[in-house]
């Protein structure tokens, strides 16, 4: 079975501080994939980034960075520089890959809540 | 046009009523999705369609009716809900089922009194 965790229940940093939110996963498959969203107050869930479990070079995007440690089984995001409006909740989330069929459906942590105060 | 609207986003209900939840996708996308989003729970997978039909079913009460007419639209019927269906209902629309990134739309907050 698929498992994500995100232990970071609720976070708050001082703006322009960096933050780094935790997501650590359980399968048992050697192909998956995993997703990072962000859930602003308006409820929509926004897509960050994907990142398959072959390719553990880290990622970063602007203020965003990705690490990826499939030793430990995780993938962690960090905010750097942060803004209020950084302000969200973040849910990471895994995906099993199955050939002949893409991927199967997502499995989400249950969130962090981000706040970052002015 | 954004990517995947969803109406309405905000419902109250009694439990004896009849009402839908509309989601459509501008993406040309032909996989859509219903999730619930209970507060401190991880996000629940309802119904998944694929080219219009219905590939998944994750166990849910029969209360919930999704319809698919077609790849761009997605309705959730409810009827008799119950107070803890009261949640955030998220629809979200993939090139194919699971083959690629899932675009979510903004919700329907739904409370039944």
């Amino acid at each position: 079975a698929q498992k994500v965790t995100q232990a970071q229940t609720e976070i708050s940093v001082v703006e322009k501080e960096d933050v780094t939110l935790d997501c650590v996963y359980e399968t048992r498959d050697t192909t998956y994939y995993l997703f990072w969203y962000k859930q602003p107050p308006s409820g929509e869930l926004v897509f960050l980034i994907r990142r398959n479990s072959f390719d553990e070079q880290n990622e970063i995007s602007g203020r965003y960075s990705w690490n990826f440690q499939k030793s430990t089984s995780s993938f962690n995001f960090t905010i750097t520089a942060s803004q209020v409006v950084d302000s969200a909740v973040y849910f990471c989330a895994l995906s099993r890959w199955i050939s002949n069929f893409g991927n199967e459906k997502l499995t989400f942590g249950t969130g962090t809540r981000l706040t970052i105060i002015p | 046009e954004t990517g995947v609207t969803q109406t309405p986003r905000h419902l109250v209900m009694g439990m004896t009523n009849k009402k839908s939840l509309k989601c459509e996708q501008h993406l040309g996308h032909n996989a859509m999705y219903w999730y619930k989003q209970s507060a401190k729970k991880p996000l629940e997978l309802m119904f998944v369609y694929n080219f219009k039909e219905q590939t998944e079913n994750n166990s849910v009460p029969s209360r919930f009716s999704p319809e698919c007419p077609n790849s761009s639209h997605l309705f959730l019927h409810l009827h008799t809900l119950q107070p803890e269906d009261s949640a955030l209902y998220l629809c979200a629309s993939s090139q194919e089922q699971g083959v690629d990134t899932q675009y979510f739309g903004p919700g329907t907050r739904l409370t039944v009194l």
